[in-house]
């Protein structure tokens, strides 16, 4: 069975940092693209980074481009993303999510975790 | 970008009933358009991927349909458990997701 259990979050400052960590088992995790998506409160989905299984390339949502950083360690099947520089607009749940295969939906999601970003 | 445009916002339906949502793509995305569902306070569901296939337990009664620029996403008898949110998906260029469309209960 697939797992996604997500860690890190919480209360940032304006310009402060977090780490938000997605441990995955039940698949061979180095061969699935990856990904984080956020939701605003009250607000609908949105797509923020991406990183290719097997090649590893990243892609970021351009409000985040140059203050986040997508990663993973295959050898601990986590996927990782680093925040910096947060804003207020970047408060919301963050969900990782596993692509069916690479450039495919999401079939499998982590339970959310929430970063509020207020001083 | 690909902007996805689903209608109607609300959809006000009473147990049993069809429902029909529509997500409309800006430009041609072909056949590469999901839907997903949520549920408060839970992680979004995949329900169809490539238009018109059903994920892994998705139940029969949701269908999905279109290409191009149209598609539809069909609830042939609302159950009480399908009151939620659904929002399409597209990866054309880069994962863009609709707004959503809220299925309530009359």
């Amino acid at each position: 069975e697939v797992q996604l259990l997500q860690s890190g979050g919480g209360l940032a400052q304006p310009g402060g940092s977090l780490r938000l960590s997605c441990a995955a088992s039940g698949f061979t995790f180095s061969t699935y693209g990856m990904n984080w998506v956020r939701q605003a409160p009250g607000k609908g989905l949105q797509w923020v980074s991406a990183i290719g299984g097997g090649d590893g390339r990243t892609f970021y949502e351009d409000s985040v481009k140059g203050r986040f950083t997508i990663s993973s360690d295959n050898s601990k099947n986590t996927l990782f993303l680093q925040m910096n520089s947060l804003r207020a607009e970047d408060t919301a749940i963050y969900y990782c999510a596993k692509e069916m295969s690479n450039g495919r939906p999401f079939d499998s999601w982590g339970q959310g975790t929430l970063v509020t970003v207020s001083s | 970008e690909t902007v996805l445009t689903q209608s109607p916002a609300t959809l006000s339906l009473s147990p049993g009933e069809r429902a029909t949502l529509s997500c409309r793509a800006s430009q041609s995305i072909s056949n590469s358009l999901a839907w997903y569902q949520q549920k408060p306070g839970q992680a979004p569901r995949l329900l169809i991927y490539d238009a018109s296939n059903r994920a892994t337990g998705i139940p029969a009664r949701f269908s999905g349909s279109g290409s191009g620029t149209d598609f539809t996403l069909t609830i042939s008898s609302l159950e009480p458990e399908d009151f939620a949110f659904y929002y399409c998906q597209q990866r054309s260029d880069w994962w863009t997701f609709g707004q959503g469309t809220k299925v309530e209960v009359k």
